[in-house]
């Protein structure tokens, strides 16, 4: 099993649509849980983090996780043209390399106007 | 200047080449990181530094020789590189260690390396 595992994609929603973007993991321990836009050609820029099992919403992003089913997604309402890019997650390892993030291989988005 | 800054943004050069790339962060962190991103591969770690001591070497070929100064800089030697070495080079910083949300790292906007 990927330690970090995010379905390619292409995923493609019309323009006001909720986009629902997965993630799973295999390192049970993990605590902190992050989602990163990175478009075409830019380097990722992180969007929301994580710690506790539930939702956590900052504007149009909604963040859940559930820690039981190693599960984290990313939701993104009233999504815009401007939200199409590869959204990563990222998850830190337990233990001692707490600092270490284990990227998945990202999901690509594409909004349609 | 703000957030994480890199130079060079784009580095062409030959196998028998020795370059530097540079990274800068201006958020006050203590943790500097390099990090390598393939086509169509996830992204990998390849050292981390923790107020300028190399916590973490990833199994990095030692034609990658990193090097940090201060907790506000941070370099990566390049020398007789390979061309499968071409890949977006990214520098991030974070706070700290520890605790869960000092774990959030913020990239610089890389530097793209192609290796002749």
């Amino acid at each position: 099993q990927k330690e970090v595992e995010q379905n390619s994609g292409p995923l493609s929603v019309p323009e006001g649509a909720i986009a629902s973007l997965n993630c799973t993991y295999s390192d049970r321990g993990s605590q902190s849980f992050f989602w990163y836009r990175q478009y075409s050609g830019k380097s990722p820029e992180l969007i929301m983090s994580i710690y506790s099992n539930g939702d956590k919403e900052d504007g149009r992003f909604t963040a859940q996780l559930n820690k039981a089913s190693q599960y984290v997604s990313l939701l993104i309402r009233d999504s815009q043209p401007s939200d199409s890019a590869t959204y990563l997650c990222a998850v830190n390892k337990s233990g001692g390399s707490n600092y270490k993030l284990t990227f998945g291989k990202g999901t690509l988005l594409t909004v349609n106007p | 200047e703000t957030g994480v800054t890199q130079t060079p943004r784009h580095l062409v050069m030959g196998m028998t080449n020795k370059k530097s790339l540079k990274c800068e962060q201006h958020l006050g962190h203590n943790a500097m990181y390099w990090y390598k991103q393939s086509a169509k591969k996830p992204l990998e770690l390849m050292f981390v530094y923790s107020l300028e001591e190399r916590v973490e070497n990833n199994s990095v070929p030692s034609r990658f020789s990193p090097e940090c100064p201060n907790s506000s800089h941070l370099f990566l030697h390049l020398h007789t590189l390979q061309p499968e070495d071409s890949a977006l080079y990214l520098c991030a910083s974070s706070q700290d260690f520890g605790g869960a949300n000092y774990n959030e790292q913020f990239f610089g906007p890389g530097t793209r390396l192609t290796v002749l």
